[in-house]
């Protein structure tokens, strides 16, 4: 079945440090990969995304690059603001053991950045 | 554009009782999702309906989960009687119709969720 593999958290880091989150996936066939992120009290939201390999999803300073070679989806931003705390989930949407396509998550990983 | 809806936001019941969440879907989404996610984990899926059909239910515990979404548009998620074990976040997501190809990048929007204790 489809799984994804995210490094745990907290990852606690300074202002305008480097970030980067792991994120490895198993699937069969050809999934696109996601990036959503929880902020403290609302909903999932979209990050970004990636539906082929070798494509870079960004947004917000963030990127990924699906790499199928090595089934990973990393997460990267250059610089992190104290705004950019929140829980990041890697996901994949492919075909379940039903036939079905619907969103498989890992874990999360908690991102703490202090001032 | 209106976000999906969820309500109630919070919910606090005894085991053995029985709950109901309501999920009020973006307007002329197809697809709509329910998962379940428990503290400290990532969502997992328990039921897809693409209109009013299920298109997969593998995940829900059909002894005491059941789901409907009457005329394709509004979803509610029951269960009956709670588990502790139920004690989780439930969240309604919904999406476009996936591509001709099957992928689905199409982007699932989710609602703030019900947050669910049974004590």
């Amino acid at each position: 079945g489809n799984s994804v593999t995210q490094m745990e958290g907290p990852v606690t880091l300074s202002e305008e440090a480097f970030l980067t989150i792991n994120c490895t996936y198993t699937a069969t066939g050809y999934p696109s990969l996601f990036w959503y992120v929880q902020y403290p009290g609302e909903g999932l939201q979209l990050l970004l995304k990636a539906t082929k390999a070798d494509d870079k999803g960004s947004n917000k300073g963030f990127e990924a690059t699906y790499r199928k070679e090595t089934t990973s989806f990393h997460l990267e931003k250059g610089s992190v603001q104290v705004s950019d705390s929140a829980v990041y989930f890697c996901a994949l949407s492919g075909r379940m053991d039903t036939g079905r396509r619907a969103l498989t998550f890992g874990s999360g990983t908690r991102l703490q950045v202090q001032p | 554009e209106a976000g999906v809806a969820q309500s109630p936001r919070y919910k606090i019941i005894e085991k053995r009782q029985s709950v109901a969440f309501w999920c009020n879907p973006i307007s002329g989404h197809a697809t709509l999702y329910w998962y379940q996610q428990i503290l400290g984990q990532g969502p997992k899926l328990l039921i897809q309906f693409q209109n009013n059909g299920v298109v997969d239910d593998s995940q829900l515990p059909k002894d005491r989960f059941s789901a409907e979404r009457l005329k394709g548009v509004d979803s509610t998620l029951k269960i009956q009687p709670a588990k502790l074990e139920d004690s989780a976040v439930y969240l309604c997501a919904s999406s476009a119709t996936p591509g001709t190809g099957g992928q689905m990048n199409t982007e699932a929007f989710f609602g703030q969720g019900t947050r669910l204790t049974v004590v």
